[in-house]
C-alpha cells in the first residue's frame, strides 16, 4: 500500500521567511496530493491540492510542486505570519472512487515573531 | 458554507462498553469517511462508504468496528467493545466526488478509560 512521508518533523522560521515542507510516497497509482492545516484542537482543513497532471500550482502564499517521477512533493510557504503557525498533513491518495488519503506524520510549523 | 458537524465533542466511556459516534456530513456529498489520530500523531483513515456500503476499510476497522447511514443525513461509526488503544479523535469526512477534497468535522474526541 501507500506510504507517505514528510520531513521535517519540526520547522521553525522567523515572520516573513519561507518555509518548505516535502514530502514523499511510494504508490506511482496516486494521482492526488492536498495539503492539510491542523490548528491545535481543531479539524484538518485542506490549504491546497496538485493532480497528477499538473507540475505546480499556487495559491497566494502558498504553492505546492509535484514531481511525479520521483514521487514526491513539496509545500511551500512565503511571507510567513505567525497564524501560518500550524500542523501540517500532506496526503497521498489515487483520487478514484470510494479510496482514501493516506496521510504525513505532519510538520509542526513554528512562525516566530 | 456548509460544514461537516459532529456528536458528541468528547465521548468518554469504560473500557468494553458500546460507543456511537455520529457525524452529519454535507448535504450533497456521496462519499464518506472516518479518520482517526491519536494524540500527537498523523490522522489514519479507518473506511469509506458509498451507495450505503462500504467501499474501503483499513486493517484499523476490525470486526469491533461498524459504519451506518440510518437516514438521509446522518453517518454513524460504532464501536463494539471499546480498548484502551481506541482513545482517540475521530473524525468523519465527506466528499462530493471521490478523491477531490474531503471536508472534514470537528471531530469526537473519546477517552476509554
Amino acid at each position: 500500500g501507500e506510504n507517505v512521508e514528510q520531513h521535517p518533523s519540526t520547522l521553525s522560521v522567523q515572520e516573513g521567511d519561507s518555509a518548505v515542507i516535502k514530502c514523499t510516497y511510494s504508490d506511482s497509482a496516486s494521482n492526488y496530493f492536498p495539503w492539510y492545516k491542523q490548528e491545535l484542537g481543531k479539524r484538518p482543513q485542506l490549504i491546497i491540492d496538485i493532480r497528477s497532471n499538473v507540475g505546480e500550482k499556487k495559491d497566494q502564499r502558498i504553492a505546492v510542486t509535484l514531481n511525479k517521477t520521483a514521487k514526491h512533493f513539496s509545500l511551500h510557504i512565503t511571507e510567513t505570519q505567525p497564524e501560518d503557525s500550524a500542523v501540517y498533513f500532506c496526503a497521498a491518495g489515487p483520487g478514484n472512487y470510494g479510496q482514501n488519503f493516506v496521510f504525513g506524520p505532519g510538520t509542526r510549523l513554528s512562525v516566530l515573531p | 458554507e456548509p460544514e461537516v458537524t459532529q456528536t458528541p465533542s468528547h465521548q468518554v466511556t469504560q473500557m468494553g462498553q458500546e460507543v456511537i459516534l455520529r457525524c452529519v456530513p454535507i448535504s450533497n456529498h456521496l462519499y464518506f469517511y472516518w479518520y482517526r489520530q491519536i494524540l500527537g500523531q498523523k490522522v489514519e483513515f479507518l473506511v469509506s462508504f458509498y451507495n450505503n456500503e462500504i467501499s474501503e476499510k483499513s486493517e484499523i476497522f476490525d470486526d469491533q468496528f461498524s459504519v451506518e447511514r440510518p437516514d438521509g443525513s446522518n453517518f454513524t461509526l460504532k464501536i463494539r467493545s471499546t480498548k484502551l488503544e481506541d482513545s482517540a479523535m475521530y473524525f468523519c469526512a465527506s466528499t462530493w466526488t471521490s478523491g477531490y477534497e474531503q471536508y472534514f468535522g470537528p471531530g469526537t474526541r473519546l477517552t476509554v478509560t
